[in-house]
């Protein structure tokens, strides 16, 4: 089944900082990857989404991700990060019936000043 | 436009209790999705739908039904609350399968005591 894995359960850098949030999937096709944002007690956000093309997706809020079939993964990155990033980030792929997403644990972020 | 609307925001039940979920859309969207959002557990799946009158079981659909009488609405309903349905509730809906975005409400906080 389609799964993502998202290795880090917490992370801190200081606000500036460059950030990488580590996904990796299992699939046997070319997926569907998404990354989405929840910000403290919110609903999810999407972030950014890879279906074909261009290995290197840029998203909204300057965050981008780049797929990497060698390696299965959809790193999520930003090359400085400001306070208002603190949040969880969720890296998805569509699911086995092609209807819905398989979401990752998520990992935590904390901008430190 | 309200997007994802969802009904209510907290609920607090006791066990063996029954309650509906609205989740209603204004985007004239297919596809619509219940997920329960717990604690190092990321989202997962409870049931979808594929358009008005269907419904299907996700990853986790025991102790929930759901209903999609009308296009915009998706009802999750328990029939007898139980303290590990304590969670938080999201949906969601999308267009069409696989390349657009999922957009979220904002949730809905239960505590079954």
């Amino acid at each position: 089944a389609q799964s993502v894995t998202q290795p880090d359960i917490h992370i801190t850098v200081s606000e500036g900082a460059s950030l990488e949030l580590r996904c990796n999937y299992s699939y046997g096709a070319t997926p569907y990857l998404f990354w989405y944002v929840q910000s403290p007690g919110q609903g999810l956000q999407l972030l950014l989404k890879y279906f074909s093309g261009d290995t290197l997706v840029q998203g909204i809020k300057g965050f981008e991700a780049e797929f990497k079939r060698s390696q299965s993964s959809f790193n999520l990155r930003k090359p400085s990060v400001h306070w208002s990033d603190a949040a969880e980030y969720f890296c998805a792929v569509i699911s086995n019936s092609g209807y819905a997403l398989n979401f990752g644990k998520g990992t935590s972020l904390l901008v430190t000043p | 436009n309200a997007g994802v609307t969802q009904t209510p925001k907290f609920r607090v039940l006791k066990t063996g209790q029954s309650m509906t979920l609205l989740c209603a859309q204004d985007m004239n969207h297919e596809y619509m999705y219940w997920y329960r959002q717990d604690p190092g557990m990321g989202l997962r799946l409870i049931h979808y739908s594929v358009g008005e009158g269907t419904t299907a079981k996700g990853e986790v659909p025991d102790g929930y039904n759901v209903s999609r009488l009308k296009k915009q609405n998706f009802l999750l309903g328990l029939e007898s609350a139980a303290p590990s349905q304590t969670s938080v509730y999201f949906c969601a809906s999308s267009y069409s399968r696989r390349n657009t975005e999922a957009f979220f409400g904002q949730g809905t906080r239960l505590t079954v005591v």
